[in-house]
């Protein structure tokens, strides 16, 4: 299986701010990277596929970096309704998915 | 409106079983793989299983296999999770997601909001 490590598991961050989630592949996945955003109570919500094209409807604050093994979320001016918690998964393979980084308010 | 709608979950003794359906709406249903996707509450997303487009290819994670059984009737727009010898480890968050460009491997789009599945004595 193929493991997807975040990085790092909570950020504190204020709105305004710029903020980046890292997500690293223990083996070369190309580009089959999808990032998500979750909400407490709330079904994932798809933001990035393919390491950088951005889901129909999702603001062009995000965005998304990346290929081989190492991968990027970025964040360039975070809203208040972006703080919850971000996750990575690769599909190359059957999906696995990272564990997680939670954007608090600092 | 694009929706998943998953029902089915409950409380079940550990050895017991469940079957999970998501009815789907919105979308060419059998144009698309699907799949479930299961979270432990406060923790990560779990690949579950996952089934082609026709339903003649079925794929599920080590952790089920030989237990749960994904399968779809494209006539009912309904996906189905059959799940046999329950565990408590089994206990989770159950979502179905429709896959964004029809691949066996691919990015989910659509995501239902889940059903509950408890594994205790």
């Amino acid at each position: 299986d193929v493991q997807m490590t975040q990085s790092p598991s909570t950020l504190s961050a204020s709105v305004g701010d710029r903020v980046t989630i890292t997500c690293r592949a223990s083996q070369s996945i190309s580009y089959w990277l999808a990032w998500y955003q979750q909400k407490p109570g709330k079904a994932p919500k798809l933001l990035i596929y393919k390491a950088s094209n951005l889901e129909s409807g999702v603001p062009s604050r995000f965005s998304g970096s990346g290929s081989g093994r190492e991968f990027t979320l970025t964040i360039s001016s975070l809203q208040p309704d972006d703080f919850a918690t971000y996750s990575c998964q690769q599909h190359n393979t059957f999906p696995t998915f990272g564990q997680g980084t939670k954007v608090e308010i600092e | 409106e694009v929706q998943l709608l998953e029902s089915g979950g409950g409380l079940v003794q550990p050895g017991g079983s469940l079957r999970l359906s998501c009815t789907a709406s919105g979308f060419t249903f059998s144009s698309y793989a699907m799949t479930w996707v299961r979270q432990v509450p406060g923790k990560g997303l779990e690949w579950v299983s996952t089934v082609g487009a026709s339903g003649d290819s079925t794929y599920s994670a080590d952790s089920v296999k030989g237990r749960f059984t994904v399968s779809r009737d494209n006539s009912k727009n309904t996906l189905y999770l059959q799940m046999n010898s329950l565990r408590a480890e089994d206990t989770a968050l159950y979502h179905c997601a429709k896959g964004r460009a029809g691949l066996i491997n691919d990015a989910f789009d659509i995501w239902g909001q889940g059903t509950m599945v408890t594994v205790s004595s």
